[in-house]
Formats: C-alpha cells, structure tokens, sequence
C-alpha cells in the first residue's frame, strides 16, 4: 500500500514568517513530487514540482526533496494571510515499481493558517 | 489556454438515482484523470484516460461507476444507483502526454450531494 503522510494541522504561523510544511511517502521508488494548494470549497492548485534532491525555488515558495529519507517539504517565505489554505502533497510512483500510470497519491493536506 | 472545466458545478439527487458529470480537459492534453474527494481527505484516483483508452481504474471505482472518453477530448463519469457514500467533491484533470510525470491540473470539480 503506497501512502503519503502529512499532518494534517492546523499550522498556525504569524504573517511574515516562514512556513513549513512536511510530507513522508513510503513508495522509494517514487519520481516525481508535487505540492497543491487547496482552499475551503475549491479544487487543488498547482504550486511546486520537484522531481530531484535538492531545493526548488519559486518566488517566496520552495520545495525539498531528499529521496533518501523518502521526505519532501514545502517552505513559504513571507506567508500572507492569503496563503491560508490546505497544502497537499502528491506523490506519483515509477511505472516499474508497480506504479499505475495515471494517479497521483496524494497525503490528506496540511491546513495552514496565517495569522495578520 | 482555458483550464479544466467541470460540469455541473454542484449536483444534488436522491439516493438511487443516476447522476453524470462532465469534464473538457485543457486542450491538447490527451491525458485525463478523475478523482474523488471528501471531506478532510486527499483526491483519490479513480480513472485515467490516454487519448479514448481508459487505461486504468481504481478499486474505488465500483462497477455503479462508468466513465468514457469516445474522442480523446472531453470525458462523462456516470454514476448508476448512486447511495449515501457517493457523496463528494468528484474532480477532474489532465496533462499532457508526452512524459509520465507532467503535473496534472485540475478542474473546479462537481460537488454530489446524495439526499
């Protein structure tokens, strides 16, 4: 059973200030690694995808990958009130590993919330 | 380049009854997929279309469940003799073909409320 594993919060963190958010996956054959951002009633955005170790930078968003560890994260820089949201992690495996060709997994989200 | 568009938006039936979503995929992305979503859980997979080969489904996917896409462009999910649990936020999305790991994008989706 492949499984991506956030906790699911709420992550409070007062506006300006750095928030981090975490994924585990068990499947160590994953590739590819993407973080949403969903807010109440709409359907998951697009933020980040990361498909090697290391850092990602997108204006105040990063995402870290450390394959080894099976361990992905998302950092906002600056948080605004407006990036209150839930932030969810998918995760597609490698097609020889047993992974389908299609689906994303995906963790349960983070619900972050920025204070003013 | 339009997003992906859902319809209807939000669809309220009573218990038994046949419901059918719509989804138009962004264009030229011949990969589509559907999802379901409920409350405080992540989107989980339920289908996924190559072009009009449907080349997967999810155990979730019950055999109350269909979905087509008979020319590789926008696709219908049906669901038969809908119950209680059918209840959720029902997505779509696509990406392009040419490499497994494009992200996907999604739809507005259509909320099923089950009366």
């Amino acid at each position: 059973q492949k499984e991506v594993e956030q906790n699911s919060g709420p992550l409070s963190v007062p506006e300006g200030a750095i928030a981090s958010l975490n994924c585990t996956y068990s499947d160590r054959g994953s590739q590819s690694f993407f973080w949403y951002r969903q807010y109440s009633g709409k359907s998951p955005e697009l933020i980040m995808s990361i498909y090697s170790n290391g850092d990602k930078e997108d204006g105040r968003f990063t995402a870290q990958l450390n394959k080894a560890s099976q361990y992905v994260s998302l950092l906002i820089r600056d948080s605004q009130p407006s990036d209150s949201a839930t932030y969810l992690c998918a995760v597609k495996p490698l097609l020889n590993y047993g992974g389908s060709q299609g689906n994303l997994i995906f963790g349960k989200g983070t619900k972050l919330s920025v204070k003013p | 380049d339009t997003g992906v568009s859902q319809n209807p938006r939000h669809k309220i039936t009573k218990r038994g009854q046949n419901v059918t979503f719509r989804c138009d995929p962004i264009s030229e992305h011949n990969r589509l997929y559907w999802y379901r979503q409920t409350l405080g859980q992540g989107p989980e997979f339920l289908t996924y279309f190559q072009n009009e080969a449907q080349l997967e489904k999810s155990r979730l996917l019950s055999d109350r469940f269909s979905a087509e896409r008979p020319k590789g462009s926008f696709s219908t999910l049906e669901i038969q003799r809908t119950e209680q649990g059918d209840s959720a936020m029902y997505l779509c999305a696509s990406s392009p073909g040419w490499q497994h790991n494009q992200p996907q994008h999604f739809g507005d989706g259509t909320r099923l409320s089950i009366l």
